[in-house]
């Protein structure tokens, strides 16, 4: 059952550009959502989480921006930089438990 | 503080086998979840423990199975593998359960041949 579906298996951006990668879920139930980050050969890493009460939250470089009536949120990465070259995964949940995840989407940030 | 750790790193295992994979959360988490990543299909969710208890489920066959100790480390049991089972397991600790955020280990490179 893919409730958390990140429908781009890949992007590729120029450093210093902006980096989008979306997601979007059927679970109207779902009320956390986080985006986590991985490496080869390493764990995901958590990166930025947004709760369904808001519909943006920033960190950094990072922000994320939920769509609620669209169930759909977005990772912007600005500006992009080659260290960020990894596999980003939407994860979503309701009241924390029982995390669903996305297939990924692997970001190239080219020089 | 050290992190999530998973053994083995890497095995391999032929059909009709059966796999036990250990992780050692966090030192105080006591919520441990066990995830299955596959190419295309992301991270699939095993099952959830807390306290020595299974809180939640994924969709998986009854050949995997897992179980928590009281000192919070875990391990899964696969069963009877098949090539499909070829995966990295991956197993995640948090301080409670309902928590979110995830601490994720290394993983185990399982490959059924």
């Amino acid at each position: 059952d893919q409730q958390v579906k990140q429908n781009s298996p890949s992007l590729s951006v120029q450093e210093g550009r902006i980096s989008i990668l979306n997601c979007d879920y059927t679970n109207s139930m779902f009320d956390y959502f986080l985006w986590y980050k991985k490496y080869p050969a390493e764990g995901p890493t958590f990166l930025i989480s947004i709760s369904s009460i808001k519909d943006k939250n920033e960190d950094g470089r990072f922000t994320v921006f939920l769509n609620k009536s669209a169930k759909h949120l977005s990772l912007h990465i600005v500006p992009s930089q080659p260290g960020d070259s990894a596999v980003y995964f939407c994860a979503a949940s309701v009241e924390g438990d029982d995390m669903r995840f996305g297939a990924g989407t692997r970001l190239t940030v080219k020089p | 503080k050290a992190g999530v750790t998973q053994t083995p790193r890497y095995l391999i295992k032929t059909r009709g086998q059966q796999v036990t994979l250990s992780c050692s959360p966090i030192s105080g988490h006591r919520s441990v979840s066990w995830y299955q990543q596959t190419p295309g299909q992301g991270l699939q969710f095993l099952f959830e423990y807390f306290s020595e208890t299974q809180r939640n489920k994924g969709n998986f066959p009854g050949r995997f199975s897992g179980r928590q100790f009281s000192n919070s480390r875990s391990e899964m049991n696969v069963s009877t593998l098949e090539l499909g089972d070829s995966a990295l397991y991956l197993c995640a600790s948090s301080p409670m359960t309902g928590t979110g955020e995830l601490f994720f280990g290394e993983g185990s490179r399982l490959t059924v041949l």
